[in-house]
């Protein structure tokens, strides 16, 4: 079954504490990318990827990282979290650009995230 | 000020009737155009996507573009308890998708 997944679903962790959200497609799609999801603000983009060992900043990229060492993983760390990284995060991918035309992004079940 | 914006809603509708959805959009470089469904706590599914101005149906479904006034709508006819949801419009350029808030569609019996 074609699909996005990513662990852990719900985390609760502390001030400080480093983290990684996995993010894994079997698809085969060159192009990844992280959202978070907060009330009022609607989805917005943390970093993306366009293919392996290429990556770059979303609107939302302060206090985040992201790698691309193989094509179908691309995890989302944070170094140090703070409580206003509270939030929904998805992870979505595509498979790439045709005729100038963006293709459908796939998007995971999603991570709910509480940084205390 | 957002790049893109939608009505918060909530929308209702009765069943049956039409649901028309509004999404207006700052850069007119934009190329690519979506409309997705998310229930709540669910992640977002694609419903519609366009291109080119004018209408694109599917199903129950019919997207509007209008480039030149910077918007793009989302009709849903016969509309149905399922389909109570909040729907995303989302914007391109490739890559770098600027999705609305949402607005809330309720579907009332």
């Amino acid at each position: 079954e074609a699909q996005v997944t990513q662990n852990p679903r719900y985390l609760i962790t502390v001030t400080g504490k480093k983290l990684t959200v996995t993010c894994s497609q079997n698809m085969n799609h060159e192009y990844m990318s992280w959202y978070r999801q907060d009330p009022g603000l609607g989805l917005r983009q943390i970093y993306y990827s366009m293919n392996v060992e290429v990556t770059d900043k979303g609107d939302v990229p302060e206090g985040y990282k992201v790698s691309r060492k193989e094509k179908r993983n691309f995890p989302l760390i944070l170094e140090s979290p703070s409580p206003n990284q509270t939030s929904l995060y998805f992870c979505a991918s595509s498979l790439s650009r045709s005729g100038g035309q963006t293709d459908t992004q796939y998007f995971g079940p999603g991570t709910r995230l509480t940084v205390l | 000020q957002k790049e893109v914006e939608q009505n918060s809603g909530p929308l209702s509708v009765p069943e049956g009737a039409i649901a028309s959805l509004n999404c207006t959009y700052s850069d007119r470089g934009s190329q690519s155009f979506f409309w997705y469904r998310q229930y709540s706590g669910k992640s977002p599914e694609l419903i519609m996507s366009i291109y080119s101005n004018g209408d694109k149906e599917d199903g129950r479904f019919t997207a509007q573009l209008n480039k030149a006034s910077q918007y793009v709508s989302l009709l849903i006819r016969d509309s149905q308890p399922s389909d109570s949801a909040t729907y995303l419009c989302a914007v391109g350029p490739w890559g770098k998708l600027q999705f609305g808030a949402g607005t809330q569609v309720v579907v009332t019996p």
